[in-house]
């Protein structure tokens, strides 16, 4: 059964540097999103991704987000400059129609 | 923006036991996903059901959509069901193609 894969599965880093998230959607899949989770709260909506470009963005995805889609495969979310808020679980997600299926999540760890 | 509550937050239950879990959302929707959060942090799919009724195993799922609500229910529950329940929406919102996650049930089945 096709998934929807991320790596890698945990990230350690420094606070004040970048950090890029990798993902692969499923493969027939249009549309592209990332979420996150900080420990113990739901799951919150990031950014959405059709047709090469963000469709829509929350207002946690500032200036120190990016997302792209280098190649027919990739989807990555970089954060330029990390904060200790930005410690979370990130999960990346694809549709090719309604139903979104996650991947197995990003535990970002800031310090 | 849409709202998703979820009811109980917690529901304590001893193995074998049958439990309800419900989801309301405050407008129409296109899509609702009910998820099982492990204790690894994925999120496993468990339902897509923007109405209807659907079952699968011990688990099934039931949503109203003209009276905005869903419900989950877990029969003969095991130890290996524990975790968080999240229960997810899209809007009928043109373009907002996003998913709202609500707070989550954390359900615990003791032996």
């Amino acid at each position: 059964e096709p998934e929807v894969t991320q790596t890698p599965s945990h990230q350690v880093t420094q606070m004040g540097q970048e950090v890029i998230l990798r993902c692969v959607p499923i493969s027939n899949h249009l549309y592209f999103y990332w979420y996150r989770q900080i420990l113990g709260q739901k799951v919150e909506f990031l950014v959405s991704f059709y047709n090469n470009e963000i469709s829509e963005k929350s207002e946690i995805f500032d200036d120190q987000f990016s997302v792209e889609r280098p190649d027919g495969s990739n989807f990555t979310l970089k954060i330029r400059s990390t904060k200790l808020e930005d410690s979370a679980m990130y999960f990346c997600a694809s549709t090719g129609l309604l139903e979104q299926f996650f991947g197995p999540g990003t535990r970002l760890t800031v310090l | 923006g849409i709202q998703v509550e979820q009811s109980p937050p917690d529901l304590i239950l001893q193995e074998g036991a049958n439990s309800t879990l419900r989801c309301n959302f405050s407008d129409s929707v296109n899509n609702l996903q009910w998820f099982h959060q492990n204790p690894w942090g994925q999120l496993i799919n468990l339902f897509y059901i923007p109405s209807g009724t659907k079952q699968n195993g011990r688990l099934s799922a039931t949503t109203v959509a003209t009276e905005r609500y869903s419900l989950l229910y877990i029969s003969s529950s095991q130890t290996t069901d524990s975790g968080v329940y999240f229960c997810a929406v899209e809007g009928w919102i043109q373009g907002a193609q996003k998913l709202v996650f609500g707070q989550g049930t954390r359900l615990t089945i003791n032996p």
